[in-house]
């Protein structure tokens, strides 16, 4: 069976520092990758999705940049964090063909300060 | 991008039947229709998908409509359980570039 795991959990960072969530997925290979945040009492937003290593779209512009190194590891990456950039991130995985149900890991819920 | 439109909030009495609307009306012929739900703290939970034919699984039914520009989620007895935000997303795109855009959703709210 396939899981997907998003570390850390929790995390408090100053403003301007940088930042590294990260999330792999066992059991599939060849996954299509999603990078979603959620800033309190709002609805999911898509920030990068990923259907091949090195291959990442960008949905909004903004201050976080995603990469795949591998085909089973995605990695959300900021040089300095900005107060905007609190939030619950979510990885999400899904089959390449077919209907690309999602699958959610437990989230990383950052605060910046 | 294509759109989903939901009620902002909802609210049922337990052991009763829920019917969770949604439009698209920008659909287009590919577009799977995928509906999750989040518990607070948690990320989302998949509940069900069709593209065209209404379908049913241990959690829930989906009716499609006819011209696809509109889909009900139903939830036949809700529980106190069922209480959460309710996303109804298309799958967009062609094989290899797939995208799912969340909205805002629907917060059901479920009464003893």
């Amino acid at each position: 069976s396939q899981t997907i795991h998003q570390w850390p959990a929790t995390l408090v960072q100053p403003v301007g520092s940088p930042l590294s969530l990260e999330c792999t997925v066992e059991g599939t290979s060849n996954p299509n990758l999603y990078w979603y945040r959620q800033a309190a009492g709002r609805g999911l937003q898509l920030l990068f999705y990923s259907v091949g290593i090195g291959q990442i779209s960008s949905e909004v512009p903004q201050n976080l940049s995603a990469s795949r190194p591998q085909d089973r590891q995605f990695i959300l990456s900021s040089k300095k964090l900005l107060l905007s950039d609190s939030g619950f991130y979510l990885c999400a995985w899904s089959w390449r063909s077919g209907a690309n149900v999602l699958t959610f890991g437990a989230g990383s819920r950052l605060t910046v300060l | 991008d294509a759109k989903t439109t939901q009620p902002n909030s909802m609210e049922s009495n337990e052991e009763e039947p829920v019917h969770l609307p949604c439009n698209h009306s920008t659909i287009s012929g590919t577009d799977y229709i995928h509906w999750y739900r989040q518990l607070p703290s948690q990320g989302p939970e998949y509940v069900i998908h069709g593209l065209t034919s209404n379908v049913n699984n241990r959690m829930a039914s989906l009716a499609i409509a006819e011209d696809r520009k509109s889909s009900t989620l139903i939830l036949h007895r809700a529980t106190l359980r069922d209480a959460a935000v309710y996303y109804c997303i298309l799958r967009e795109g062609i094989q290899g570039a797939q995208k799912l855009v969340f909205g805002q959703g629907t917060r059901l709210t479920i009464n003893p």
